[in-house]
């Protein structure tokens, strides 16, 4: 099994559609996860850090199950700048990357 | 907004060569790691260094690969012998504390021919 696992997509959605995806993660000892989000050929950019109460940060909300190991992202009022790949990163003695989820907002 | 830089952006070389990527991390941070992402591939885990000794590194940092820190500020990441399937963005990042949020360079593009 994978230690970090995302659904690939794309997820092509409209302009102000809500839209959210997960990622699994094997090791039950892992400590801390983030969500990354990286444009095309460029650096990956922390999104967000994942709390165990789950956090919100404007229209994106993160949230975490330890009990069925995966972490989640959801988007509301997608904007066109939305349209990224998502990376789950979660911290296993090393911080692994997911693939990646590719969301795609059209107008 | 402190960050880490990268130098070069782009760097071409003939199969056999070595190569010697350059990372500028945060100032204030102590954690410093090599990535890297083949075209259309995920990111993958090369090193992690941590008070002058590397702190984990993953199968792909074979003998090929060496880091160093040789002064207070640079961290560099030498391949020896480029092969061609070292041909990939490479990422350096840094963060203050183990395990915490990771700040990235913008990458060199490493093209080995």
């Amino acid at each position: 099994r994978k230690e970090v696992e995302q659904d690939p997509g794309p997820f092509n959605v409209p302009e102000g559609a809500t839209v959210a995806f997960n990622c699994t993660y094997s090791n039950s000892a892992s400590q801390s996860f983030f969500w990354y989000r990286q444009d095309c050929r460029k650096e990956p950019k922390l999104l967000m850090s994942v709390y165990s109460s789950g956090n919100e940060d404007g229209r994106f909300t993160a949230q975490l199950n330890r009990a069925s190991q995966y972490i989640s992202l959801l988007i509301r009022d997608s904007k066109l700048s939305d349209s990224a790949t998502y990376l789950c990163v979660v911290n296993d003695y090393k911080l692994s990357f997911g693939a990646g989820t590719t969301v795609t907002v059209r107008a | 907004e402190p960050e880490v830089t990268q130098t070069p952006s782009h760097q071409v070389t003939q199969m056999g060569q070595e190569v010697i990527l350059r990372c500028v991390p945060i100032s204030n941070h102590l954690y410093f790691y090599w990535y890297r992402q083949i075209l259309g591939q995920k990111v993958e885990f090369l090193v992690s260094f941590y008070n002058n000794e590397i702190s984990e590194k993953s199968e792909i940092f074979d003998d090929q690969f060496s880091v160093e820190r040789p002064d207070g500020s640079n961290f560099t990441l030498k391949i020896r012998s480029t092969k061609l399937e070292d041909s990939a963005m490479y990422f350096c990042a840094s963060s203050q504390r183990e395990g915490e949020k990771l700040f990235f360079g913008s990458g060199t593009q490493l093209s080995v021919l």
